[in-house]
């Protein structure tokens, strides 16, 4: 079975561009996650969503930053305009949340880079 | 509060020494789900282990063993005669279920190098 899918794997932008990162969740999971891990501050929760619906969206940084999910199997994180200090790596994370399966897989995430 | 901590930011052992990696949490909800998660240097997060607060029981996996103890709000993590393939960042997390479904709150990781 597929797992999570990020696209792009790595990124290199200049400071003020758009940025869209993409991710693809593990087919018939129900919640989705967007993470930013960085040295300082470790994983940070940035929003996450419930049958395509934003639930928790605290987490994100600022108006600059912005998540949708259109369908169930689709979601983007766009950054708009981008700065150095959002460099950081990109997680998106699918669960199931029935019973007990309310495991996070993981995908293996977008390294950005804004210069 | 919910609050997960991994006080040991690196530890390093050589090849076949058993090494345990601690974690203590804290939340008020009776009913919630404890994971480990490990990062190797590829940078991807592997899901290794779910324990949730009604069972105490210890799990072993091959090489890895965790103990969860209510009384003391621990979850360690141990790994029996390391490998140098056991090198990672290991993060140890709290999913509350009282609280908004599905937030999981992650501690600050342990880095394990295990030395040939």
């Amino acid at each position: 079975d597929a797992g999570v899918i990020q696209s792009p794997r790595h990124e290199v932008t200049e400071m003020g561009q758009e940025v869209t990162l993409r991710c693809k969740p593990i087919s018939g999971h129900d919640y989705l996650f967007w993470y930013r891990q960085t040295m300082m501050r470790g994983l940070e929760l940035l929003i996450y969503f419930n049958n395509n619906v934003p639930i928790d969206d605290s987490g994100m940084p600022e108006d600059r930053f912005s998540a949708k999910m259109p369908n169930a199997s689709f979601s983007t994180l766009k950054i708009q305009p981008s700065e150095p200090r959002d460099s950081a790596v990109y997680f998106c994370a699918s669960s199931l949340a029935q019973g007990f399966q309310e495991t996070q897989y993981f995908g293996p995430g977008t390294r950005l880079l804004v210069l | 509060a919910q609050k997960v901590t991994q006080a040991q930011t690196e530890i390093s052992v050589v090849e076949k020494e058993d090494v345990t990696l601690d974690c203590v949490y804290e939340t008020r909800d009776t009913t919630y789900y404890l994971f480990w998660y490990k990062q190797p240097p590829s940078g991807e997060l592997v899901f290794l282990i779910r324990r949730n607060s009604f069972d105490e029981q210890n799990e072993i996996s091959g090489r890895y063993s965790w103990n969860f103890q209510k009384s003391t709000s621990s979850f360690n993590f141990t790994i029996t005669a390391s490998q140098v393939v056991d090198s990672a960042v290991y993060f140890c997390a709290l999913l509350p279920r009282g609280s908004t479904l599905g937030r999981l709150y992650f501690g600050r990781g342990t880095q394990l190098t295990v030395w040939p």
